[in-house]
């Protein structure tokens, strides 16, 4: 939906860190996820925070969550070329059974 | 088994065509969705199946009728596309929905 923004690119070199922010109006939502979609293919769950966490770390992904800035975003440690893809953040809908996706952002990493 | 698949990756039709989308999971989830993804944008939910029972159609189009004939099936079946209804249509299963949606490898439907 429209109240999920994310910026449309990001650019890292290889080895640097990535930083995906995203911003939500609607705060009622349980779980924001994000999900990873490579070129032709579906979206691959890579991981969710519940919102009354505000850091969930899973290996080189960092989840932050800033529940008074309704601010999520995806922190991907030593980038690698197989990183690259579009990220999209999604928000819980109240029924939990819809997701609302942000516009997504295409991670281009650079050898 | 922790996956979803979706037949076939990819579909070429008509207008006048008759043709049906098929997804499957053994997760024993037992909510399924089907969302449209157009080019460049976020996926867009058409129709959710909970424990077999259709709880979400948001105002799809009559062309295209959902089916859930058990829990680990759903089907898409098109009829008089349009054009525009070119896309990647997704299919995905839920346990109870919070813990995220698993999303098949999607069905590249073009209508000609």
């Amino acid at each position: 939906g429209e109240d999920v923004e994310q910026s449309l690119f990001l650019s890292v070199r290889e080895g640097d860190s990535s930083v995906i922010n995203c911003t939500y109006t609607d705060s009622s939502s349980t779980y924001l996820y994000w999900y990873k979609q490579e070129p032709g293919a579906g979206l691959q769950l890579l991981t969710y925070i519940f919102s009354n966490m505000d850091m969930k770390q899973d290996q080189r992904l960092t989840v932050l969550l800033n529940k008074k800035d309704k601010h999520l975003s995806l922190r991907i440690a030593d980038t690698q070329t197989g990183d690259s893809a579009i990220y999209f953040c999604a928000r819980s809908g109240t029924g939990a059974n819809n997701l609302f996706f942000g516009t997504g952002t295409r991670l281009t990493v650079i050898p | 088994d922790t996956e979803v698949t979706q037949t076939p990756k990819h579909l070429v039709m008509g207008m006048t065509n008759k043709k049906s989308l098929k997804c499957e999971q053994h997760m024993g989830h037992r909510a399924m969705y089907w969302y449209k993804q157009k080019a460049k944008k976020p996926p867009e939910l058409m129709f959710v199946y909970s424990y077999e029972k259709l709880s979400i159609n948001e105002s799809v189009p009559s062309r295209f009728s959902p089916e859930c004939p058990n829990s680990s099936l759903l089907n898409l079946h098109l009829h008089a596309l349009q054009p525009e209804d070119s896309a990647l249509y997704l299919c995905a299963s839920s346990q109870d929905g919070l813990a995220g949606l698993y999303f098949g490898p999607g069905t590249r439907l073009t209508v000609t």
